[in-house]
């Protein structure tokens, strides 16, 4: 069974600058979910999605970012202009409906961000 | 929101030791994960406890969730090399006051695993 597939896995963008990632869940998982991890701290949600509604985007900074899935299986994040406090690891998870409700995550290699 | 708070930070340990880690709460969860990232990688669910008091174990991996709710250890015995990386315990942090009974998951800082051969 494939993965969760993200790319790219590095991109390096002078701040104001924007940037897009991408995610492909693994087939059949109805939840997907976008991750921020800044060096030396645990992963923080940023969006969650069921399907192609958005659940919890709480704790996404909507100036800047914007998550989109459509169609209900990819994903991608962008941030636009980017600050030098976004550099991080972007990671992609998902799961069935029943690993949303346990906590069962499937996580992608994540795409690291690197602002100048 | 919600803090998950593990200790130690980091451990530098011998090849063949055992080791331990804890994880703490100020809320009640009723689920309690423990996730490992090796570099360079996202993290992989390791073990899963759905029930206070349980001990539940994964090959040479031990975790238990606290009677409290509030706490969960994990217990890796007789380390190897392979062990390296970073553990994380989570928890779904429920968003039912806000968000109709779904749950996000929420995640400690991590506890960062050195083990010398």
């Amino acid at each position: 069974e494939a993965g969760v597939a993200q790319s790219p896995r590095y991109k390096i963008i002078e701040k104001r600058q924007s940037v897009a990632f991408w995610c492909n869940p693994i087939s059949g998982h109805a939840t997907l979910y976008w991750y921020q991890q800044i060096l030396g701290q645990g992963p923080k949600l940023l969006i969650q999605f069921q399907n192609n509604g958005v659940v919890d985007d709480s704790q996404l900074p909507k100036d800047r970012f914007s998550a989109e899935r459509l169609k209900g299986v990819d994903s991608t994040l962008k941030i636009q202009p980017a600050k030098l406090e976004d550099s991080a690891v972007y990671l992609c998870a998902s799961s069935s409906l029943t690993g949303a409700r346990t906590g069962e995550l499937f996580f992608g290699e994540g795409s690291r961000l690197t602002v100048l | 929101g919600q803090q998950l708070n593990q200790s130690p930070q980091s451990m530098f340990i011998q090849e063949g030791e055992d080791v331990s880690m804890n994880c703490t709460s100020s809320s009640i969860f009723n689920t309690w994960l423990w996730y490992k990232q090796d570099p360079g990688e996202g993290p992989v669910l390791l073990i899963a406890l759905y029930k206070a008091g349980e001990l539940t174990s994964n090959g040479r991996l031990t975790a238990q969730f606290g009677i409290t709710r509030k706490d969960s250890f994990l217990n890796i015995s007789a380390s190897i090399p392979s062990d390296v990386g970073i553990y994380f315990c989570a928890g779904p942090y429920s968003l039912f006051l806000t968000q109709g009974g779904s749950e996000k998951l929420v995640f400690g800082k991590g506890t960062k695993l050195t083990v010398n051969p």
